[in-house]
């Protein structure tokens, strides 16, 4: 009941194209969506997060899509960039936990 | 501010020897993070303290692990003995709720490797 479940597992855009990468989670407890973005040799860092009493949240190229009722949620980047070429975390916690459960990571390749 | 700060960057040993993986975390950050990054496993949280007590270690594979957080500034990580399935890049990361709730921040990490 604790996974967030992660997909695809690796993703091909063309620059100025959309990416789109999916989770999806059983418990309906979490309350709280990160997407983290990590570059190769670094650790994780925080991209964007939404909580469930709103279905979208934009912060420039990048929004979060939120489906309670499914239970899934997914992260767009428009006008993709080779610059944007990393691994992608998605993550959900409860408001009384601090712990995050991590989906199992997108590596997102970006072609000119 | 310096972010979180792990020690070594990497680290090669041969089995059976004993690792210690060092961090500090953020200041005023009153929790802190044990991660495990492999292909195979994805992220794996592997203990987490608050105000340097250990909440939960469900995630500490077996006995041969052990964290300590002695103060507020600093955590170790400890295999003994090590073994070659060790091998990952291990993560400190804290947060704090008081000024970003839910935001973890991660170290650089530790490239483990055992021989």
């Amino acid at each position: 009941q604790q996974q967030v479940k992660q997909s695809p597992q690796s993703l091909i855009v063309q620059k100025g194209g959309i990416s789109i990468i999916n989770c999806a989670y059983e418990n309906t407890a979490f309350d709280y969506f990160p997407w983290y973005q990590q570059f190769p040799g670094k650790g994780p860092a925080l991209l964007i997060a939404i909580r469930p009493d709103v279905s979208e949240k934009k912060e420039g190229r990048f929004t979060i899509s939120f489906n309670k009722s499914a239970k899934q949620f997914s992260l767009h980047i428009m006008d993709s960039q080779p610059g944007d070429s990393a691994t992608y975390f998605c993550a959900a916690s409860d408001m009384g936990n601090e712990k995050l459960t991590f989906g199992t990571g997108t590596r997102l390749t970006i072609i000119p | 501010d310096a972010g979180v700060i792990q020690s070594p960057r990497h680290e090669v040993t041969e089995m059976g020897q004993e690792v210690t993986l060092r961090c500090k975390p953020i200041s005023g950050h009153d929790y802190l993070f044990w991660y495990r990054q492999t292909m195979m496993r994805g992220l794996e949280l592997l203990i987490y303290f608050n105000n340097n007590v250990p909440i939960d270690d469900s995630g500490m594979p077996e006995d041969r692990f052990s964290a300590k957080m002695p103060n507020a500034s600093f955590s170790t990580l400890k295999i003994q003995p090590s073994e070659p399935r060790d091998s990952a890049v291990y993560f400190c990361a804290s947060l704090t709720r008081r000024t970003s709730w839910g935001v973890q921040f991660f170290g650089p990490g530790t490239r483990l490797t055992v021989l």
